[in-house]
């Protein structure tokens, strides 16, 4: 394991309250990447960050931000939560290599009242 | 943008059955492949990769694949199963290039279950 844990690990919520995701690595990997999982779509990718301060939105990144001021934290948030958003997050992270071998987090369970 | 396809969502086999789960991606420069698999209530971890070399991939738990490069597939196959080996398993391709602007992209998952 890549020493990745994410917090929390579950959490209701309602529509139109911010939520904010933690993922945090100890491998000093320079790729990080915030994942939804819904059944029938797979892996989504939402946001990824090649490095410090560096980030770039993913395929479903509309309704989410997300910020890495340092290398081991790399934080998703929901700035106004809603029913559509209630998934499954997965944070992954990768070295510098970037070979696409990724090393998931335990996941995020997040529901939106 | 590259893509994947998985073709069928959900595969229930009687264990020692043989399994074969098909892949096609679309991509038109070289490709780093992979198959990950994802327990009930666990986190998606690496069965087996394929970067170069040897078409034939050996994974963990008895899973190998081949990639096809004619075809563009990258079949999953194991002789036979066991009950443990009930999970989702999904492809994902990526360009090989390392550039921070290449991603993994992930197939929609096929859910195995089997009988035991």
């Amino acid at each position: 394991d890549a020493g990745i844990t994410q917090s929390p690990r579950h959490k209701v919520t309602e529509t139109g309250t911010p939520v904010t995701l933690r993922c945090h690595q100890t491998e000093n990997h320079r790729y990080m990447y915030w994942y939804r999982q819904d059944p029938g779509h797979g892996l989504r990718l939402i946001h990824y960050s090649y490095g410090v301060k560096d980030t770039d939105k993913g395929e479903v990144s509309d309704g989410y931000s997300v910020s890495r001021s340092k290398t081991e934290d790399f934080l998703l948030t929901l700035e106004s939560a809603t029913s559509s958003q209630t998934s499954v997050y997965f944070c992954a992270t990768t070295g510098t290599e970037n070979t696409g071998e990724l090393f998931f987090g335990e996941g995020s369970r997040l529901t939106v009242l | 943008a590259q893509s994947v396809s998985q073709h069928n969502h959900h595969v229930i086999l009687s264990e020692a059955a043989s399994l074969e789960l098909g892949c096609n991606y679309s991509y038109g420069g070289t490709v780093n492949l992979f198959w990950y698999v994802q327990y009930p209530g666990q986190h998606l971890q690496l069965l087996l990769k394929y970067f170069s070399g040897d078409p034939l991939v050996k994974g963990i738990k008895g899973f190998e694949a081949e990639f096809i490069k004619s075809k563009f597939s990258f079949n999953l196959r194991k002789p036979s199963v066991q009950w443990s080996d009930t999970a989702e398993y999904f492809c994902a391709v990526k360009a090989a290039s390392t550039g921070a602007n290449s991603k993994l992209t992930f197939g929609k998952g096929i859910t195995l279950s089997v009988r035991p």
